[in-house]
C-alpha cells in the first residue's frame, strides 16, 4: 500500500521567511495530492491540493509542487506570519476514497 | 450545509473495557465515511473507512471494529480495550466521487487506563 514520509517533522521560522515543507510517496498509481492544516485544538483543514496532471497550484501565499517521476511533492508558505503556525500534513491517494497521511510538521512562526 | 458531528469529546476507561464512539453527518446523502487515529510522532492513521451502509474496509490489524448501520452513522467499538488505544481518534467524511477533501468531526480523546 501507499507510504507517505513528511519532513522535516518540526520548522520555525521568522515572520516574514518562507517555510517548505516535503514529502515523499511510494505508490506511482497516486494521483491526488492534499495538504492540511490542524491549528492547536482545532480539527485538521484542507489548504490546497494538486491533482497529478498539474506540477504546480498556487494559492495567495501558498502553493504546492509535484515531481511525478521522483514522486514527491511539496508545499511553499511565503511571506509567514504567526498565524500561519499549526502542524501541517501532506497525503497521498490513488482514488478519493482513501487517503495516506505523512506525519506532520510543526511549523512555528516567531514575530 | 454539511456538518458531521461526534462523540463523546472525551473518555477515560479502564483497559480491558468496551468502548463506542459515534458519528454522525447531516446535510449530505451517501458520503464516505472514516476513522482517523492522530498520535504524536505518526499523524493521521487511517483505521477504517466506508462508502456504503454496511461496507467497511479495515487498515489496520488490531482490536477496534467500526460499524455503518445507517448512511450517516459511523459508529467505532472494542470489545475490550488495550493501553495502546489511546489516543485521538478523528471521524470524517467526503463525498467521494469528484472531490477528496476531508471534513474532519472535532475529534475524541480516549484515555486508556
Amino acid at each position: 500500500g501507499e507510504n507517505v514520509e513528511q519532513h522535516p517533522s518540526t520548522l520555525s521560522v521568522q515572520e516574514g521567511d518562507s517555510a517548505v515543507i516535503k514529502c515523499t510517496y511510494s505508490d506511482s498509481a497516486s494521483n491526488y495530492f492534499p495538504w492540511y492544516k490542524q491549528e492547536l485544538g482545532k480539527r485538521p483543514q484542507l489548504i490546497i491540493d494538486i491533482r497529478s496532471n498539474v506540477g504546480e497550484k498556487k494559492d495567495q501565499r501558498i502553493a504546492v509542487t509535484l515531481n511525478k517521476t521522483a514522486k514527491h511533492f511539496s508545499l511553499h508558505i511565503t511571506e509567514t506570519q504567526p498565524e500561519d503556525s499549526a502542524v501541517y500534513f501532506c497525503a497521498a491517494s490513488s482514488g478519493f476514497q482513501k487517503l495516506v497521511f505523512g506525519t506532520g510538521t510543526r511549523l512555528l512562526v516567531s514575530p | 450545509s454539511q456538518t458531521i458531528h461526534q462523540w463523546p469529546a472525551t473518555l477515560v476507561q479502564p483497559v480491558g473495557s468496551p468502548l463506542s464512539l459515534e458519528c454522525t453527518v447531516e446535510g449530505t446523502s451517501n458520503p464516505n465515511l472514516y476513522w482517523y487515529r492522530q498520535a504524536a510522532g505518526r499523524g493521521l492513521q487511517l483505521l477504517f473507512y466506508s462508502v456504503g451502509i454496511g461496507q467497511i474496509s479495515s487498515e489496520v490489524p488490531q482490536n477496534l471494529s467500526a460499524s455503518r448501520p445507517q448512511d450517516r452513522q459511523f459508529i467505532l467499538s472494542s470489545k475490550k480495550l488495550l493501553l495502546s488505544d489511546s489516543g485521538f481518534y478523528l471521524c470524517a467524511w467526503s463525498a467521494g466521487l469528484n472531490t477528496g477533501e476531508l471534513f474532519f468531526g472535532e475529534g475524541s480523546r480516549l484515555t486508556v487506563l
